[in-house]
């Protein structure tokens, strides 16, 4: 079945150290996009990229980097930067101009 | 910012009534107007969407009303079941580049009792 795959499902993180989420998808679109969901607050876009090789900052990429190597592939990694990372983390994928489609995310805590 | 603003956080519907989210916007250069239905645990998923042009879209139980000059539009759930309990969000999407981005209301839980 085509869809988005996010693992894993649930992250523990340590004091400074970085961790990476995956995110994988086979709807053969072009646009990936990163968002951060907390309580209360819907979702906020970290980073988005429209075309493999490049990608932009969203309003909340502060402590945060992606690579986009892979048009199927777009791994968000949280880094010690990041002060706050708790948070349910959702990827998602769309044709240009078409609508998103999400994973299931992965909920990053704090150990 | 750009915003797009929900309400209310959170309904209480009794089975077989009416769920009306409401949501309001600031930016008039934004052309798609989404709804997500959201159950925990899980990923956003699209509802129904809309575009400026049309004042009402109706998809089964889901009607999304929009008023272009009011810059605000809704979601009414008909027959509300409690299958239906889930965070709904609206979202709004602007033209081409960066503006091509969804911005998301806050969302409002929704709880349909039996």
């Amino acid at each position: 079945d085509g869809g988005i795959t996010q693992s894993p499902k649930y992250l523990f993180r340590k004091e400074g150290q970085n961790v990476t989420l995956s995110c994988e998808q086979n709807l053969n679109h072009d646009a990936m996009y990163w968002y951060r969901q907390d309580p209360g607050q819907g979702l906020r876009l970290i980073y988005y990229s429209q075309i493999v090789n490049d990608f932009q900052k969203g309003d909340i990429a502060e402590g945060y980097s992606v690579s986009r190597e892979k048009k199927e592939s777009f791994p968000l990694t949280v880094t010690s930067a990041q002060k706050n990372p708790t948070a349910f983390y959702l990827c998602a994928s769309s044709l240009q101009y078409q609508p998103q489609h999400f994973g299931d995310g992965t909920r990053l805590s704090i150990l | 910012q750009q915003q797009v603003k929900q309400s209310p956080q959170s309904l209480i519907v009794q089975k077989g009534g009416i769920s009306i989210i409401n949501c309001a916007y600031e930016n008039t250069a934004f052309d798609y107007f989404p709804w997500y239905q959201q159950f925990p645990g899980k990923g956003p998923a699209l509802l129904i969407a809309i575009r400026p042009d049309v004042s009402e879209k109706k998809e089964g139980r889901f009607t999304i009303s929009f008023n272009k000059s009011a810059k605000q539009f809704s979601l009414h759930i008909m027959d509300s079941q409690p299958g239906d309990s889930a965070t709904y969000f609206c979202a709004a999407r602007g033209y081409g580049g960066s503006q091509g981005n969804l911005i998301f209301g806050k969302g409002t839980k929704l709880s349909v009792k039996p």
